[in-house]
């Protein structure tokens, strides 16, 4: 079945400084969403990428679809304890699928 | 407008028993799903249903039953419980199916569950 791979499984970062979470896919993906949990919380939906090569900021965060549609990755820059939580990424492999995959998350903690 | 409602948000139970976590939503989302959440894991699709009367299994639907009666309510069913499906649980909906499935799962606040 498919699979969703996400790294670093962990990220320990200084307030201020840049931070990226990367998902790769072992199938070809027609979307990928981007969530994200804060401790105790449950996921909420930041952003879905569906496009080739598909570029989309929202403030500091910039999320990236490959061109392959195989691979996203989430970068925020000069990162801010607000930031602080767990990223998942979650894709679905084709139009025929209900089923939505889930990478196991990349948990960002921020130093102050 | 509340959303996904999970309920409870926290529950005890010893192994063998039975218990349903309840969700409901009042969005008018086609789409519903039941997912858990392991520590390292991520998370895991146990069921899902794309309308009243239609559900399908997931990733790990093993010990799980569901079903969907209304549009609004898709309860999740441990049959045994076991200390394996001590567990975060989750359900989410969203809009649509078909061409419209690639829309913002909605999650609820989640149930915490512990087998003892």
């Amino acid at each position: 079945g498919q699979q969703v791979m996400q790294i670093p499984q962990y990220q320990h970062v200084q307030e201020g400084e840049d931070f990226t979470t990367y998902c790769n896919s072992s199938t070809t993906l027609s979307n990928i969403q981007w969530y994200k949990q804060r401790p105790g919380g449950h996921p909420v939906f930041l952003i879905q990428l569906v496009k080739s090569g598909e570029v989309k900021k929202q403030k500091r965060l910039t999320f990236q679809f490959g061109e392959a549609k195989k691979n996203s990755s989430l970068h925020i820059t000069a990162t801010q304890t607000t930031d602080v939580g767990t990223y998942f990424c979650a894709g679905r492999s084709g139009a025929g699928s209900y089923q939505l995959t889930f990478g196991k998350g990349t948990k960002l903690s921020v130093i102050p | 407008n509340a959303g996904v409602t999970q309920t409870p948000k926290f529950q005890v139970l010893k192994t063998g028993q039975s218990m349903t976590l309840q969700c409901a939503q009042d969005m008018n989302h086609e789409y519903m799903s039941w997912y858990r959440q392991d520590p390292g894991m991520g998370l895991r699709l146990i069921h899902y249903s794309v309308g009243a009367g239609i559900t399908d299994q997931g990733e790990v639907p093993n010990g799980y039953n569901v079903s969907r009666s209304t549009t609004e309510d898709f309860p999740l069913r441990l049959l045994s419980a076991a200390p394996s499906q001590t567990s975060v649980y989750f359900c989410a909906s969203s809009p649509g199916t078909g061409p419209v499935m690639d829309q913002p799962q909605h999650f609820g606040d989640g149930t915490r569950l512990s087998i003892l």
